[in-house]
């Protein structure tokens, strides 16, 4: 079945790039996303591509999707301590339900 | 401002007892979902609801019981058939599930920890 995997954990220091990585393995066209989850609360949407592109940017997110090797990376730049979050890869199911897939979720720590 | 409630935000139970948690949304969606949250486990689909009067079970939907009677409101019932019911509990909301991206809105998400 679907699956969507991610490293568990990112350490960066503030003021770098932060590359986080992403698996998924349903090869029909579909919509990825990724959301993050600050401490002790929901989720929130930072951007979705659909597979037909190659790159999305919105300001600081840069978010590049590899179709061939199903490989998604989200590049937040000038990383600042307000980004520590947990960051999860999704994915839409085919079919008409809809359903997304998450991954496990990396957690981002960015030292000052 | 529109967006999902969750309630309560911290739930205490004692084994045996059934609970019920409660989403409410005023987004106008037609679709809502229960996740569940544990840690390292990233998020798993308990059940969802395409529209009012129908839902279907997800991934682990044993132990757990839903309604959707209007299209504002998708409660969770735990019940005591839950073995292990100690987790995050989110619930989501989207416009539509047929077509198009199906962005999922979340709600802050409810802790039910059992004693």
């Amino acid at each position: 079945g679907e699956d969507v995997e991610q490293s568990l954990f990112l350490s960066v220091r503030e003021g770098d790039s932060s590359v986080i990585n992403c698996t998924y393995t349903d090869s029909s066209s579909t919509y990825l996303y990724w959301y993050k989850q600050e401490p002790g609360a929901g989720l929130q949407l930072l951007t979705y591509i659909f597979s037909n592109m190659d790159m999305k940017q919105d300001q600081r997110l840069t978010v590049l999707l590899n179709k061939k090797d199903k490989h998604l990376s989200l590049r937040i730049a000038d990383t600042q301590t307000g980004d520590s979050a947990i960051y999860f890869c999704a994915e839409r199911y085919g079919g008409s339900q809809g359903n997304l897939i998450f991954g496990k979720g990396t957690k981002l720590s960015v030292k000052p | 401002d529109g967006g999902i409630t969750q309630s309560p935000k911290y739930l205490f139970r004692k084994e045996g007892q059934n609970v019920t948690l409660s989403c409410e949304q005023n987004l106008n969606h037609d679709a809502m979902y229960w996740y569940r949250q544990d840690p390292g486990q990233g998020l798993r689909l308990i059940y969802y609801s395409q529209i009012v009067n129908d839902f279907q079970k997800g991934d682990i939907a044993e132990g757990y019981s839903v309604s959707r009677e209007k299209k504002e409101s998708f409660p969770l019932t735990v019940t005591s058939a839950q073995k292990n019911p100690t987790a995050f509990y989110l619930c989501a909301s989207s416009i539509n599930t047929i077509s198009g991206a199906n962005v999922l809105t979340f709600g802050a998400g409810s802790r039910l920890t059992v004693l």
